[in-house]
């Protein structure tokens, strides 16, 4: 089945300490995105790739990266996680300007992060 | 302040009964309207998607209503089952790319 892949599911790092995730779709989708979920709010868009074009949203911290070597994978780079940035973090699709004009987003189970 | 008010905050509901949830938006240029269901520790999973000149699209047991006259939505969950508990997220598309303006979600409880 086409779906969205985050690995790992859960990551535990230490303060300061680099940590990247990982995001994969076989969806063929053109846009991808990254959301930072705290515990009972809403997901934050960090940050969205449409094809190669990265566009980082104004208040999302310069400790957040993000590379997309090709169609199918994207990755979130934490260069020095704080203890803020525990979080869940959701990757998501979608096929902008394709065959549906509602742009749907389809999401990832998502990867839990655990700052130390 | 948030452009997607959804409520109630939290609901408890008995197993087999019906309950509605409620999202305002004031959102501005309106493209289309999304519920999502999210369980804990799981990514968001769509249930709903309608335009502007959609009133009403069902899902299975749940059937999301739209007045975008009024910027108003609401989903409908009809015979509620313990799989149900989740939070329900109200979400907004107001960019051509897709942007999203998130609710802060309604927690709903099932109980048998």
């Amino acid at each position: 089945d086409a779906m969205v892949i985050q690995n790992p599911r859960y990551q535990v790092t230490q303060f300061g300490k680099p940590v990247t995730l990982s995001c994969s779709q076989t969806l063929n989708h053109n846009v991808m995105y990254w959301y930072q979920q705290k515990s009972s709010q809403a997901p934050k868009l960090l940050f969205h790739y449409y094809d190669k074009d990265f566009n980082n949203e104004a208040d999302t911290p310069d400790n957040f990266q993000s590379r997309r070597p090709n169609t199918s994978f994207c990755f979130l780079d934490i260069r020095s996680p704080g203890l803020g940035d525990a979080a869940m973090y959701l990757c998501a699709t979608s096929s902008f300007g394709r065959e549906s004009s509602y742009n749907e987003q389809f999401f990832g189970p998502g990867t839990r992060l655990t700052v130390l | 302040k948030n452009q997607v008010e959804q409520s109630p905050q939290s609901l408890i509901i008995l197993e087999g009964k019906n309950c509605t949830l409620q999202c305002n938006y004031t959102v501005s240029p309106f493209s289309n309207l999304r519920w999502y269901k999210q369980d804990t520790g799981r990514g968001p999973v769509s249930l709903t998607i309608m335009t502007f000149s959609e009133n009403t699209k069902s899902n299975g047991r749940y059937t999301a209503t739209l007045d975008a006259d009024t910027k108003q939505s609401s989903l409908h969950i009809t015979a509620s089952q313990l799989s149900d508990s989740a939070s329900y997220i109200c979400v907004v598309t107001t960019d051509s790319w897709g942007k999203l303006q998130f609710g802060a979600g309604t927690q709903v409880v099932v109980t048998p």
